[in-house]
């Protein structure tokens, strides 16, 4: 399966300042995924991002607060804007390397908004 | 919205099976099932995938019922390792894509 590297693994920011999110895979892959984990809390998924169009947000998530980036086939960015204390949570990707395997996760980033 | 409803905690003892069981009654007939599992501060771990046949591999056996509205992970012998949040999935497909839509889970906790 394919290998994520994410960083950073965590941080500490003000609230009011951005934060970009890297994602880095092993391998081309065709879609890549971003999830928010909030405290004691499921995984939610925030947008698909494929290579060469714009992402595709769930309901609840806008591109002026969580742009993506995907430009090229092994590498995605998330940016959280304009953070706030509710923004603190786990932010992970998941890509899908090859059919008949499942889903590979990141380890995530720990967020932590002040 | 997950399509899937679990028992929100289980426990058993150390070396018997443990049985998670899943419903997904309103799964359509192209959705796979998908487990996963989490260990406290990692990212999820894929454990096994099926769409109507039973499923096994090293780690777990998948048992879907004929009408596919529930499925059971089965991990045959559990061990303290095992302790973690399982994650029952039905895949979807939307804007020409299949994502993985998670539900609240499972949290299973194995006892010495």
């Amino acid at each position: 399966s394919a290998v994520i590297s994410q960083k950073p693994s965590r941080d500490i920011c003000q609230r009011g300042t951005s934060l970009t999110i890297q994602c880095q895979v092993d391998s081309q892959v065709t879609m890549m995924f971003w999830y928010r984990q909030q405290p004691g809390q499921s995984l939610t998924l925030i947008a698909t991002a494929n290579q060469g169009s714009e992402a595709t947000y769930e309901s609840g998530f806008v591109i002026d607060k969580f742009p993506i980036s995907r430009p090229n086939l092994t590498f995605s960015t998330l940016t959280v804007s304009n953070m706030s204390p509710e923004d603190s949570s786990i932010y992970l990707c998941s890509v899908r390397a090859k059919i008949g395997f499942g889903y590979t996760f990141g380890s995530g980033t720990r967020l932590t908004v002040v | 919205d997950a399509k899937t409803t679990q028992p929100p905690s289980m426990d058993c003892a150390e070396g018997r099976a443990a049985n998670l069981p899943c419903n997904h009654s309103t799964i359509s007939g192209n959705e796979y099932v998908y487990w996963y599992r989490q260990i406290h501060s990692q990212g999820p771990q894929y454990i096994i995938h099926g769409l109507k046949n039973n499923e096994t591999n090293e780690m777990a056996s998948l048992i879907i019922t004929e009408d596919r509205k529930s499925s059971t992970l089965i991990l045959p012998h559990a061990t303290l390792r095992d302790t973690a949040v399982y994650y029952c999935i039905v895949r979807v497909s939307a804007d020409s894509s299949y994502k993985l839509i998670f539900g609240s889970g499972t949290r299973l906790l194995v006892r010495p």
